[in-house]
């Protein structure tokens, strides 16, 4: 069974430059969750796909977005990047989208805005 | 709006039991899990209580009270690799299912 996975783990980019981070998912699960974690923070949740569409956001603004597979592989997409969004950038994936359905992350993509 | 309360760090000794807490507040109640995150590294799910009472997996227990919107995780025979940070997280507000809201986690240090 393979785990969840993440690219790249390490990204340096400047100010008002844009950024995809990559995802894929653990096999055989739907359910892909992304999550920004900031130095000493908790992740705090930027949007979940569920099956291909959006399933719910977090206080996040619109140059955040994202795009589900059919493989249910994930992109996380920044726009006009801001030095603030320097983060651990987490995905998760899990079985379903149930409140007792695990979510197992990846290793994250350390982002680092300039 | 939604809040998520755990003590910032706790140092126990190997062989120890510790306790950390969470308390919350949140609307439409679905569950509190319990991760752990080592530095560097990928939460990984500890637990999770739908409802009151205690879960035991292991060296590792989790307790809730839905009625004192509280929680705590149990840790007992301390190991050095056990030394992590541990996040409550309950579903967002208005969200549901396992989209989660985490709390500022709690450093755990373990030593000799």
């Amino acid at each position: 069974e393979t785990g969840v996975t993440q690219s790249p783990t390490h990204l340096i980019k400047t100010r008002g430059q844009q950024v995809t981070l990559r995802c894929s998912s653990q096999s055989g699960h739907n359910t892909v969750s992304w999550y920004q974690q900031a130095l000493g923070q908790g992740p705090q949740f930027i949007f979940q796909y569920y099956r291909e569409e959006e399933n719910g956001r977090g206080n996040f603004p619109p140059r955040f977005s994202g795009l589900q597979f059919p493989n249910y592989s994930s992109e996380l997409n920044v726009n006009a990047l801001e030095l603030d969004d320097s983060a651990l950038y987490l995905c998760a994936s899990s079985l379903g989208r149930g409140s007792s359905d695990e979510q197992f992350f990846g290793p994250g993509t350390r982002l680092t805005v300039l | 709006g939604q809040s998520l309360e755990q003590p910032s760090e706790v140092t126990a000794v190997e062989g120890a039991i510790v306790q950390i807490n969470c308390t919350y507040q949140t609307s439409g109640f679905y569950g509190l899990s319990w991760y752990q995150q080592h530095d560097g590294g990928a939460p990984t799910f500890l637990s999770y209580n739908a409802l009151d009472g205690l879960e035991e997996t292991g060296r590792f227990s989790s307790f809730l009270s839905r009625s004192d919107s509280y929680g705590y995780l149990l840790l007992q025979e301390l190991q050095m690799k056990d030394s992590a940070s541990y996040f409550c997280a309950v579903a967002l507000e208005g969200g549901g299912g396992n989209k989660l809201t985490f709390g500022t986690g709690t450093q755990l240090k373990v030593e000799l």
